[in-house]
């Protein structure tokens, strides 16, 4: 009953630092996503991937890297983090595109750039 | 761009009563909607999922209907209960998109 799991849960880094969050689902799902919730603001997509082998932005995309590596695993990296990206991340995945089927989340990544 | 809005942000209800939920979104050319369990510091598990074609879907203490045409939709919780307190969100899903509303934060008092 995995479903989704997400890599680290916490992590604390400092200015210009890099990291990679993983991301995999055991549902066979096609789609995957990547959001960020912060106080205030909602749920707000970063990345997205349609089906194996594609990626998209979404709504702040800025800052950030994906790589759907096969169908299982979606990894997010923040190549220089900065302190706007401290927040709690949030991997989802879905059996349809476009945002049409019932989304599974992982349990969240929290992330404080110091 | 859809907007969902969820009022209010916080609410308290004592134990036993029924829980009732807005959730409102501005274009009514929507191809489903979810309402989510948000649990401090977990993510977020589906309640249940209302299809554009649907009116209400039903899952035990819970019923969700749907009215497209103005724009909203009731969560619904039969005979509250502690364990019932968490954050609820809607969220609806149209052009290749899905929008979150940004909860409803629900403390039920034993």
């Amino acid at each position: 009953n995995a479903g989704v799991t997400q890599t680290p849960k916490f992590q604390v880094l400092k200015t210009g630092q890099s990291m990679t969050l993983q991301c995999a689902q055991d549902m066979n799902h096609n789609s995957m996503y990547w959001y960020r919730q912060d106080p205030g603001m909602g749920l707000r997509l970063i990345y997205y991937s349609a089906s194996e082998g594609t990626t998209d932005k979404g709504e702040v995309p800025n800052g950030y890297n994906v790589s759907r590596l096969n169908k299982r695993e979606f990894s997010l990296r923040l190549e220089s983090a900065a302190p706007s990206q401290t927040s709690v991340y949030f991997c989802a995945s879905s059996a349809q595109t476009g945002g049409t089927g019932e989304l599974f989340f992982g349990e969240g990544s929290r992330l404080t750039v110091l | 761009k859809q907007e969902v809005t969820q009022i209010p942000a916080a609410l308290s209800v004592p134990e036993g009563e029924n829980l009732v939920l807005n959730c409102s979104f501005t274009d009514s050319a929507i191809y489903n909607l979810q309402w989510f369990r948000q649990d401090p510091g977990k993510g977020l598990t589906s309640l249940l999922l209302i299809q554009s074609s649907q009116r209400e879907q039903t899952s035990g203490r819970l019923n969700a209907s749907l009215d497209k045409s103005s724009g909203r939709s009731t969560l619904y919780i039969a005979a509250s209960q502690p364990g019932d307190s968490a954050t609820y969100l809607c969220a609806v899903s149209g052009n290749n998109r899905l929008a979150f509303g940004k909860g409803n934060q629900v403390v039920v008092i034993p």
